[in-house]
C-alpha cells in the first residue's frame, strides 16, 4: 500500500549539478504534480501533469523540467541547480478530475 | 493577486475553543476545495473536500464553501493542542490544476 513514493528522501547538490527528482503512484491516478515547499510560502505549483502524455507549467515553472514517463511515473528535472531552489519538493497525484490529491513523503533538497 | 490567500497567522486558540480559518480564491469556475493539514517536516494530509455550497461536517470539522464570494472556511471545534499545526486551502482550478494557499498555522494552548 505504498500510494506516492519520492527519491530520493534527502539530497545536497553544487551549483550548477543536474538531478532528477522520481515519483510514482500506484493508484491508478490520471493527474500528478510537483510542488516545493519553501518557509511561509505554502505549496508552489512547479508543473502538473492532468493526464498521461500531458504536462502544463504551474506557478515557478523556471529552472525545470518535467517528463510523465507513463501514467504512474513523473519526474522533476533540475538541469543546472542553483542555491534558489534549495527547497523541499512534493509530488502529488489524483484520481478523476477534481478529486483529492495525495502526498509522497517530500524531498529535501540543498544546493550549495 | 494569488489565486488562493489565506492569513498566515499564527492562529491562537486556547483548547477547548472553536477555531476558525479562512480562505479566499480567484478562479470562479473552481469546483472542487480541499483543507489540508500539515505537520512540522511531514507531507500534508487531506482533512476535508467540499464541492458544492453550504456546509460539510466530518466529526469536529466544518467545512464552509461560498461560490458567490469566492470563500471556503474551517471550523475546528473542542480544539486539542494535537490540532496545532499548518492548514493549507487548496483549490482545484479549470485543467485540473490544483493550486494551495501559503497556509495558516494554528497554535492550540492547553
Amino acid at each position: 500500500n505504498a500510494g506516492v513514493t519520492q527519491t530520493p528522501k534527502f539530497q545536497v547538490l553544487k551549483t550548477g549539478q543536474s538531478m532528477t527528482l522520481q515519483c510514482a503512484q500506484d493508484m491508478n491516478h490520471n493527474s500528478m504534480y510537483w510542488y516545493r515547499q519553501d518557509p511561509g510560502m505554502g505549496l508552489r505549483l512547479i508543473y502538473y501533469s492532468a493526464s498521461e502524455g500531458t504536462t502544463d507549467k504551474g506557478e515557478v515553472p523556471n529552472g525545470y523540467n518535467v517528463s510523465r514517463l507513463n501514467k504512474r511515473e513523473f519526474s522533476l528535472r533540475l538541469e543546472s541547480a542553483a542555491p534558489s531552489q534549495t527547497s523541499v519538493y512534493f509530488c502529488a497525484s489524483s484520481g478523476r478530475r477534481n478529486t483529492e490529491a495525495f502526498f509522497g513523503q517530500g524531498t529535501r533538497l540543498t544546493v550549495v | 493577486q494569488k489565486e488562493v490567500e489565506q492569513n498566515s497567522g499564527p492562529l491562537s486558540v486556547p483548547e477547548g475553543a472553536i477555531a476558525s480559518l479562512n480562505c479566499t480564491y480567484s478562479d470562479r469556475v473552481s469546483q472542487s476545495f480541499f483543507w489540508y493539514r500539515q505537520y512540522s517536516g511531514k507531507s500534508p494530509e487531506l482533512i476535508m473536500s467540499i464541492y458544492s455550497n453550504g456546509d460539510k461536517e466530518d466529526g469536529r470539522f466544518t467545512a464552509q464553501l461560498n461560490k458567490a464570494s469566492q470563500y471556503v472556511s474551517l471550523l475546528i471545534r473542542d480544539s486539542q493542542p494535537s490540532d496545532s499545526a499548518t492548514y493549507l486551502c487548496a483549490v482545484n482550478e479549470r485543467g485540473n490544476k490544483l493550486v494551495f494557499g501559503a497556509g495558516t498555522i494554528l497554535r492550540v494552548k492547553s
